[in-house]
């Protein structure tokens, strides 16, 4: 079983929807739960990071927690084009190191 | 404030070739950390160094090294290409060894293996 998975997509939907992205874990220790975004040919930029359970807001985005069923989202209020992208989540792994999932590619249609 | 940077954006390489890639870190950061992504999938850690210390390792062959200079910039080397090794290659650096994920990368540098 992969540490954390997500699912790939394809995800299209039009400008203003509501986006809901959403990733599992394995390892119920894990603490540290981020959403990166990567724009085409550009390295990954740190979103959100929520520490344990509950929500965290930020602007159009809120990042949430649920530890009991290992389940970690992150919505994406009135979706622009420019919102466009692949966004990862991630935990951190010991000290040393963030496990990816597979991304999700998301496409705002104007 | 200059972010990460890294060169080569891209380059060619053939099978059995020997690549080094390289990363200055953001001013002040003294964390790096190497990612490799093949396309459609999400990073995956290959070393992690910490004041010109190794801090982690990766499930990556010992084809891969790579160290930091005092300056705090990174080269990682990548020895007896694959095709398989073709993938973008990032570096990330953070402020300190234990980091919240606050890892910053550069936009990568795009490996193709012929």
């Amino acid at each position: 079983q992969k540490e954390v998975e997500q699912d790939p997509g394809p995800l299209s939907v039009p400008e203003g929807a509501i986006v809901s992205l959403n990733c599992t874990y394995s390892n119920s220790a894990f603490q540290y739960f981020m959403w990166y975004r990567q724009y085409s040919r550009k390295g990954p930029e740190l979103l959100m990071y929520t520490y344990s359970s509950g929500n965290k807001e930020d602007g159009r985005f809120t990042a949430q927690v649920d530890k009991s069923s290992k389940y970690i989202s992150l919505f994406i209020r009135d979706s622009q084009p420019s919102d466009s992208a692949t966004y990862l989540c991630a935990i951190i792994q010991g000290a040393q190191k963030l496990v990816f999932g597979q991304g999700t590619r998301l496409t705002i249609n104007p | 404030d200059a972010g990460v940077t890294q060169s080569p954006t891209h380059l060619i390489k053939t099978r059995g070739q020997h690549v080094t890639l390289r990363c200055s870190p953001i001013s002040g950061h003294k964390s790096v950390s190497w990612y490799q992504q093949v396309l459609g999938q999400g990073p995956q850690f290959i070393f992690q160094y910490y004041e010109k210390e190794e801090r982690g390792r990766g499930n990556f062959p010992d084809r891969f090294s790579a160290r930091q200079f005092p300056n705090y910039s990174s080269e990682l080397n990548v020895n007896a290409l694959l095709l398989g090794d073709s993938a973008l290659y990032l570096c990330a650096s953070s402020l300190a060894i234990w980091n919240t994920g606050e890892l910053f990368f550069g936009e990568g540098s795009r490996l193709t293996v012929l």
